[in-house]
């Protein structure tokens, strides 16, 4: 059974508009997600983690910026805003049953280009 | 700075042979946590292996093992007896104590018929 699952898994993204991505947690014993960017070169980029219900936070980052909520115990959300007008990026999260010693599993992963 | 570093941009083996990729990495942290992951074509990343700052011993799991030079600041992956679906982008990955996450930027391994 997977552990996480991703929607959508690919977008195209209108310049200008953001997009909101979910990321579902299948095992409740796996409480710390994350989200992470990674572009076509592969170099992949841990953006949050976040554990608790009503966690909120930002980053901005080259080419787009994030907005990510722990919505429930299950449930991560990823706002992506202001992306690059040509650029392909994925999004991808993951869970640990630890804060810090956990492995991480990870989701399948989103597919956001912009048009 | 990179916190995490992996000079090898590309390898390419033979199947069946010894492969070895290296990574070092940047703390402040007395404690730490190290790992591997890997990614197939399909993008699918999976974890492989694990070593935590405060353990001698290198570790082993399956046909993966680690080389763990503390001093070095250096947690290089051996892959043994290579088959062609070893053939993957590999990260390598440290866990700081305040929960951020730093990646290599990965090494292409391709390995050969």
């Amino acid at each position: 059974v997977t552990l996480l699952e991703q929607n959508p898994r690919w977008r195209l993204v209108p310049r200008g508009q953001a997009v909101n991505l979910r990321c579902i947690l299948k095992n409740s014993q796996y409480p710390w997600m994350s989200w992470y960017q990674q572009d076509l070169q592969k170099q992949l980029q841990w953006l949050f983690t976040l554990r608790s219900p009503g966690d909120k936070e930002v980053k901005s980052l080259p080419g787009a910026d994030y907005l990510a909520t722990r919505v429930t115990d299950t449930e991560l959300r990823l706002q992506v805003a202001n992306m690059s007008q040509g650029r392909t990026l994925y999004c991808t999260c993951s869970a640990a049953g630890g804060a810090n010693t956990g492995q991480l599993y990870f989701g399948e992963g989103s597919k956001l280009t912009v048009l | 700075a990179q916190k995490v570093t992996q000079t090898q941009t590309s390898i390419s083996v033979m199947e069946k042979t010894t492969v070895t990729m290296d990574c070092v990495y940047e703390t402040q942290d007395s404690s730490y946590f190290l790992f591997w992951y890997k990614q197939t074509a399909s993008g699918e990343i999976v974890f492989l292996i694990r070593q935590d700052s405060y353990k001698k011993e290198n570790a082993t799991v399956g046909h993966y093992s680690l080389n763990f030079q503390k001093p070095k600041s250096s947690i290089g992956l051996i892959i043994t007896a290579t088959q062609i679906e070893d053939s993957a982008v590999y990260f390598c990955a440290m866990r700081e104590n305040n929960n951020r996450i730093f990646f290599g930027d990965g090494t292409q391994l391709v390995v050969k018929p």
